[in-house]
């Protein structure tokens, strides 16, 4: 069963805590992606990643960190520099490193500030 | 810093009409572009995508339109049905774009 998964489905941060949450694909694609969005928003590019070991930021990547030590993982890291993480996370991944290809996303993470 | 939340432009239609969702583009060197619809609480789902090359490409139900001289891309869902009810997103690409752009969104909501 091919796709994207995303872990875990709510997450609950405590103010000043680093958290980490899972992207895993199995569809044997180059590049990943990783867009927050908030409500009633589009979706803003906060990391992506092209080729293992290596990653870009995007255009919100303050308080935030990733990695990509194997092809099918790009997990991220919320880090407590991130002032404001309430928000809904989704991965993607596209099968080829071009930004001219269909991006495949996850279900999604939602993160909520205790 | 973070912007205000915007409310999302609203396309109310009824039923079995068909419905046209609209998106501009700014960048005139884009030339790659892909429909996404969101379900409430859900990751996008692809739609259609069309290349520059082309100014309609239609799929099971849905048709996308491009013209590219006023920087104009169109959704068309023929006889639209409750499960059509979703926020559809546009998003665009620049050759040599590493990345794809989205746009705010469009809600469509279907009458009974």
């Amino acid at each position: 069963d091919g796709g994207i998964t995303q872990s875990p489905k709510y997450l609950f941060r405590k103010e000043g805590q680093n958290v980490t949450l899972s992207c895993e694909q199995n569809l044997n694609h180059d590049a990943m992606y990783w867009y927050r969005q908030d409500p009633g928003q589009g979706l803003r590019l906060i990391y992506y990643s092209q080729i293992v070991n290596d990653f870009q930021k995007g255009d919100i990547a303050e308080g935030y960190s990733v990695s990509r030590e194997k092809k099918e993982s790009f997990p991220l890291t919320v880090t407590s520099a991130q002032k404001n993480p309430t928000a809904f996370y989704l991965c993607a991944s596209s099968p080829r490193r071009s930004g001219q290809e269909t991006q495949y996303f996850g279900p999604g993470t939602r993160l909520l500030v205790l | 810093g973070e912007s205000v939340g915007l409310h999302l432009p609203t396309l109310s239609v009824q039923e079995g009409d068909n419905s046209i969702i609209n998106c501009a583009y700014s960048n005139s060197a884009s030339d790659y572009f892909i429909w996404y619809k969101q379900e409430s609480g859900k990751g996008p789902q692809f739609i259609i995508d069309i290349r520059s090359n082309m100014d309609k490409r239609q799929g099971q139900r849905v048709t996308v339109l491009l013209n590219k001289t006023v920087k104009h891309l169109s959704l068309q869902i023929a006889a639209t049905q409750p499960g059509d009810s979703a926020v559809y997103f546009c998003a665009e690409s620049a050759q040599g774009a590493q990345k794809l752009v989205f746009g705010q969104g469009t809600r469509l909501t279907i009458n009974p």
